[in-house]
């Protein structure tokens, strides 16, 4: 079946510096990858979208200049936080979707962020 | 905006009961509808989808059904085991993209032993 992977699984950042999330598709090329975010026993949210050699697609309310995303590759994408508070501990979740929108999309593992 | 609400946010059962999760949504071009299976500290599973133009699908134990005209979609699961204890997500694809899903509130099924 179609893989997703996260790395890293957990991360711990001080407050102020940039942190980079890793989602790669292991078997399959993604042309288009997803970005949610969850906080704790609350339900995930659409971050952004991107589309593989362009620029990321943001939800209303996420800052794309705190949000780096990059998916520079079929089989990588990149969310890059940076200037790191507090408040973005989170869980990070990616998914990647093959071919057109009317493909399913399947879920990295997750990245647990905590800053302190 | 669009909004995926879904009830109850907790359900516990005896073990070999059966579970019933209804969500409903607005976004009327929604057509694609997965269910998801969440431990913690992991990433959401998909255990069922349902495509708009079928009424019902079933795998195993698990089912889900569809009423678009009332924009209802139902997650059941019969002869629970503790292992089902998870919590369990619904979500109602935006448009027609199945990879942009909005997502329930979730709920925290737990089944007793």
């Amino acid at each position: 079946g179609a893989v997703v992977s996260q790395h890293p699984s957990r991360v711990i950042c001080k407050s102020g510096t940039s942190v980079k999330i890793e989602c790669r598709s292991l078997d399959f090329q993604a042309t288009t990858m997803f970005w949610y975010r969850q906080f704790p026993k609350q339900s995930l949210m659409l971050m952004a979208t991107s589309n593989e050699g362009s620029k990321a697609t943001y939800e209303q309310g996420v800052e794309k200049d705190k949000f780096l995303i990059n998916h520079a590759s079929l089989t990588l994408s990149t969310l890059t936080v940076t200037s790191a508070h507090p408040e973005d501990s989170s869980f990070y979740i990616c998914s990647a979707q093959s071919g057109d929108r009317h493909t399913e999309a399947f879920f990295g593992q997750g990245t647990r962020l905590t800053v302190v | 905006g669009e909004n995926v609400e879904q009830h109850p946010s907790t359900l516990s059962v005896q073990e070999g009961d059966s579970a019933v999760i209804k969500c409903t949504y607005s976004d009327s071009a929604s057509n694609y509808f997965p269910w998801y299976k969440q431990e913690l500290g992991k990433g959401p599973q998909l255990i069922i989808d349902i495509r708009s133009n079928v009424g019902e699908k079933k795998d195993q134990r698990i089912a889900v059904t569809l009423n678009k005209t009332a924009k209802h979609f139902s997650l059941h699961i019969t002869e629970t085991q503790p292992e089902d204890s998870a919590v369990y997500f619904c979500a109602a694809s935006r448009g027609g993209s199945q990879g942009n899903l909005i997502f329930g509130k979730g709920t925290k099924l737990s089944v007793k032993p």
